[in-house]
Order: structure tokens, then C-alpha cells, then sequence
């Protein structure tokens, strides 16, 4: 149980081109999602969390104009990196918590490594 | 001074071999503790999940606590090369976010 998809796994593509990634949760209803960054052989950067059905909230750094979210269902939250540029490229790896109870383990998706040329 | 302290490794222990993995923290106000497995260009796979102190057993795998030091451990018994990976302890308080550690490279050398 408590499994993650997030789509697609790998994405190249051109310096000033908009990429969109979708986070679904299979198995459970999510009210909270989660996206994060991760460098090579460094630990995981939350970018922010996103509640179903209200605006996302960015941890600090983090350009809200250049990293869209969207939590329109209970299963599915979407990141779209705008006018993306090779800094953005990354690991990039959301999570969903199952359920509304009090501390909540998170489970993760298998991350999108995104390369822009 | 990390909030969330956790040898980088790398490690490296024979197949059958007994692991530890240790995190201290500083913040007394954790109170959910959680060990997650990430292989190379994956997604960290929840392994444990505790609340409080004490020691949870699933398989192989151990996880203790001990809040009054702030130290939690995770033990692997007979371990196999297919847990070479590196594993990430993470901590929170209540429903707020996760802070992890910086993740131990295990190895197990068959």
C-alpha cells in the first residue's frame, strides 16, 4: 500500500521550455503533498507543500513564479518549472502523506531527473 | 550546528554482517522518527516509523530510540548486497515537515 507514481521518471529539454511533473498518489488520498529537490549525494530540499484545494506554501529561496503548483485532487499535485534554464536541472522527488492523522509518515515518489540543455 | 546529524559514510561491511546506522539530533520537540532506503536515482522507500522512544522490529530490520540522548539507530541483520543503498533517517514534529539527516552510503560486500 501507500504508493507514489510521479511522471515522467527523466525529461530533457530546451533552455526557456516550460516542464510539467505530476505526482500521483495510487492507493490513498493525499490531503498533503510534498516536493523536494536533491543534488548529487546530498539529502533532500523541501521546495514546499501543497494542500488539496489551497495555494501551496514555499519554503524560503524557493520563486513561487518559477515553481508552480497545483493540488487540484486528492490524488494528484503537479510542479511545473516555467521558462526552465540548466540551473533547474535536478532531481526532482514529491511525497504524499496518507492520511490526516498526526505524524503521518510520508511516502515517496520515484523523482523525475530533469536536464535542460 | 545540523539539527539532524548523520555520518555521510561511506560504509562498507560484509554480506551476513550486522549493521548500524545512527542519527543524533538537537531538537527535543521530534516526536516521529522514520528511516527511509534510497537506491541510486530512485525515491526514498519508507522502511520504519516510530513514535517516541523505544525499538520497533520489522524482518531484518530494527529501529530504536532513545529520546533522552536524541539518538536513533537502525540495525540490519544477515545483510545482503541488495541493501546497498543509502539510507536517510528523518524526524518531525507532529505534522510539520520532515528534517533529514544527510544520508549513510552502505555497501555490503558479498
Amino acid at each position: 500500500g501507500a504508493v507514489v507514481s510521479q511522471h515522467p521518471s527523466w525529461v530533457i529539454c530546451k533552455s526557456g521550455t516550460s516542464v510539467k511533473i505530476e505526482c500521483r498518489s495510487l492507493d490513498f488520498q493525499a490531503t498533503t503533498m510534498f516536493w523536494y529537490r536533491q543534488f548529487p549525494k546530498q539529502s533532500l530540499m523541501l521546495m514546499a507543500t501543497s494542500n488539496e484545494g489551497s495555494k501551496a506554501t514555499y519554503e524560503q529561496g524557493v520563486e513561487k513564479d518559477k515553481f508552480l503548483i497545483n493540488h487540484a485532487s486528492l490524488t494528484l499535485s503537479t510542479l511545473t518549472v516555467t521558462s526552465a534554464h540548466p540551473e533547474d536541472s535536478s532531481f526532482y522527488i514529491c511525497s504524499a502523506r496518507a492520511g490526516t492523522g498526526m505524524g503521518q509518515p510520508q511516502h515517496f515518489g520515484d523523482g523525475t531527473r530533469l536536464s535542460i540543455l | 550546528q545540523k539539527e539532524v546529524e548523520q555520518d555521510p559514510g561511506p560504509l562498507s561491511v560484509p554480506e551476513g554482517a550486522i549493521v548500524s546506522l545512527n542519527c543524533t539530533y538537537s531538537n527535543s520537540a521530534f516526536q516521529y522518527f522514520m528511516w527511509y532506503r534510497q537506491y541510486s536515482r530512485k525515491g526514498p522507500e519508507l522502511l520504519m516509523y516510530t513514535y517516541s522512544s523505544g525499538n520497533k522490529e520489522d524482518g531484518r530490520f530494527t529501529a530504536q530510540v532513545d529520546k533522552s540522548s536524541k539518538y536513533i539507530s537502525l540495525f540490519i541483520r544477515d545483510s545482503q548486497p541488495s541493501d546497498s543503498a543509502t539510507y536517510l533517517c528523518a524526524m518531525s514534529v507532529g505534522n510539520e515537515k520532515l528534517t533529514f539527516g544527510t544520508g549513510t552510503r552502505l555497501t555490503i560486500i558479498p
